[in-house]
């Protein structure tokens, strides 16, 4: 089944540390992006993708970073820079025509320990 | 600034009692409105695209129209199952990338 894979659908962070998560889609798709979900708000840009080896910031960037080296995967890292990290985070990815909807993953759900 | 919003932010309905959930948008150059269905702890699951004013959707008992200031989910005889959350999210010609604008979501629960 075509799809785009999040995992860990759980992760927890001690003080200092980096995290990576996931992102993996097998929809062919062009463009992948980074959103954050924190409860009464709605998902925030974190960063996005158009095409392999280049990325741009989105609206809250700031203690993240991404790589997108394969057209499949785009990791998340969660850097200790970021001082509020817990929420859910998604990704999404579409074919890279302007009038085709984003399809999202599951999420993975980022926990302080 | 262009920004999504979208009312009530929680409705309660009994099974068949229709009812519609709003999304007002003000962006500079609408691509396209985009209405997504959201389940606990699970990723947005993509329902309609709408692009110009006038324009209707229809998918089982949901029902999206547009006009140019705002979007309508209609809901028509709704069933337990149609509990969640309905997100709106806007296109505008000011987000690079094809980004997306979400609005704060409407959580729907039906009950029987």
């Amino acid at each position: 089944d075509g799809g785009i894979t999040q995992s860990p659908k759980y992760l927890f962070r001690k003080e200092g540390q980096n995290v990576t998560l996931s992102c993996e889609q097998n929809l062919n798709h062009d463009a992948m992006y980074w959103y954050r979900q924190d409860p009464g708000q709605g998902l925030r840009l974190i960063y996005y993708s158009q095409i392999v080896n280049d990325f741009q910031k989105g609206d809250i960037a700031e203690g993240y970073s991404v790589s997108r080296e394969k057209k499949e995967s785009f990791p998340l890292t969660v850097t200790s820079a970021q001082k509020n990290p817990t929420a859910f985070y998604l990704c999404a990815s579409k074919i890279g025509h302007i009038n085709q909807p984003q399809h999202f993953g599951d999420g993975t759900r980022l926990s302080i320990l | 600034e262009d920004q999504v919003t979208q009312s009530p932010e929680a409705l309660r309905l009994q099974e068949g009692e229709s009812s519609s959930l709003n999304c007002s948008y003000t962006v500079s150059g609408l691509r396209g409105l985009f209405w997504y269905r959201q389940d606990p702890g699970k990723g947005p699951e993509f329902l309609f695209t709408l692009y110009s004013a006038g324009e209707e959707k229809e998918k089982e008992r949901l029902k999206a129209t547009l006009t140019k200031k705002e979007s309508f989910l209609h809901i028509t005889a709704p069933k337990p199952e149609d509990s969640a959350t309905y997100l709106c999210a806007v296109q505008a010609n000011s987000n690079s990338g094809y980004a997306l604008n979400f609005g704060k979501g409407t959580s729907l629960l039906v009950t029987p």
